[in-house]
C-alpha cells in the first residue's frame, strides 16, 4: 500500500513568487492534513480536510496561503506571494479516522530566496 | 488548549546503553499521545502510541514509551541504543474530546555515539 506522497520534494523560489504543493493520501483516508516545521522550531499545524471539507484551519498563518481538496482526494498547498519567512518543511499527512495513527509524507521542502 | 515539552534538545548516549527521550503534556481531558521519529532528510516516522490501557507501549525498532498520568508524562525508551537511531524524535499529544488538533513537541536530537 503506497503510503502518503508529497510533490515537489523541494523547491526553490523567489521571493514573490507562486508555489503549489501537492498531497496524495493514504487511499481510504478521510482525514488530511497540513503541517509546517520551520528550521530549529516545532511542528506546526496548518489545517485539517475531512473528505473535501475543512474541518479546521485556524492553523493557517494567512491569506498567502490557500489550501484545497477536490473531490476528497489529494490536496494542494498555495503560497502565494511566497515570502522568507514561509521557507520551511511542509508535511502532509493522513489518517483513517480522527484519533488513528496519522501517518506523515516525506514532506515537501520550501526555500524562498 | 494542548500543549508538549520536550526539555532537551539534545540527548547524547553511548551505543549499547539505555536511552531516554522525556516527553511531558498538557491537555484539559485524557490524551492520545505519539512519538514520530525522523532522519535527516526524511518525513516523520510513526513509532508508537497510546491510546488506552497498559501504560507501557511497544512501538517499532525495539522502542516503548510509559505513560504516567499523575506526572503527565510519556517518556520514550530502548534498552540499548544504536548508532541508527541517531535521528530527531518528537512526541505529540491529542486530547480525546471531541475534535482536537495533534500538537506536536519542539523534538529531541537524539546521538548515539560509537
Amino acid at each position: 500500500e503506497a503510503g502518503v506522497t508529497q510533490f515537489p520534494s523541494h523547491s526553490v523560489i523567489e521571493k514573490g513568487q507562486t508555489v503549489t504543493l501537492r498531497c496524495d493520501p493514504i487511499s481510504g483516508h478521510d482525514n488530511l492534513y497540513w503541517y509546517r516545521r520551520v528550521m530549529g522550531k516545532e511542528i506546526k499545524f496548518l489545517l485539517h480536510f475531512v473528505k473535501e471539507s475543512k474541518q479546521d484551519e485556524s492553523g493557517m498563518p494567512n491569506n498567502r496561503f490557500l489550501a484545497e481538496r477536490t473531490g476528497g482526494t489529494y490536496s494542494t498547498l498555495k503560497v502565494q506571494p511566497a515570502e522568507l519567512e514561509d521557507s520551511g518543511v511542509y508535511f502532509c499527512a493522513s489518517s483513517q479516522d480522527v484519533g488513528h495513527t496519522i501517518y506523515f509524507g516525506e514532506g515537501s521542502w520550501l526555500t524562498v530566496v | 488548549a494542548q500543549s508538549v515539552a520536550q526539555p532537551e534538545d539534545q540527548v547524547n548516549v553511548a551505543e549499547g546503553n539505555p536511552l531516554t527521550v522525556k516527553c511531558t503534556y498538557s491537555v484539559s481531558g485524557n490524551p492520545y499521545l505519539f512519538w514520530y521519529v525522523q532522519y535527516p532528510n526524511r518525513g516523520l516516522q510513526f513509532l508508537l502510541k497510546y491510546i488506552t490501557g497498559d501504560n507501557l507501549v511497544k512501538g517499532s525498532y525495539g522502542f516503548e514509551a510509559e505513560f504516567n498520568k499523575s506526572q503527565t508524562s510519556f517518556h520514550l525508551k530502548k534498552p540499548s541504543a544504536l548508532v541508527s537511531d541517531s535521528a530527531l524524535y518528537f512526541c505529540a499529544v491529542r486530547d480525546r474530546r471531541g475534535y482536537q488538533k495533534v500538537t506536536f513537541g519542539i523534538g529531541t536530537k537524539l546521538q548515539v555515539i560509537p
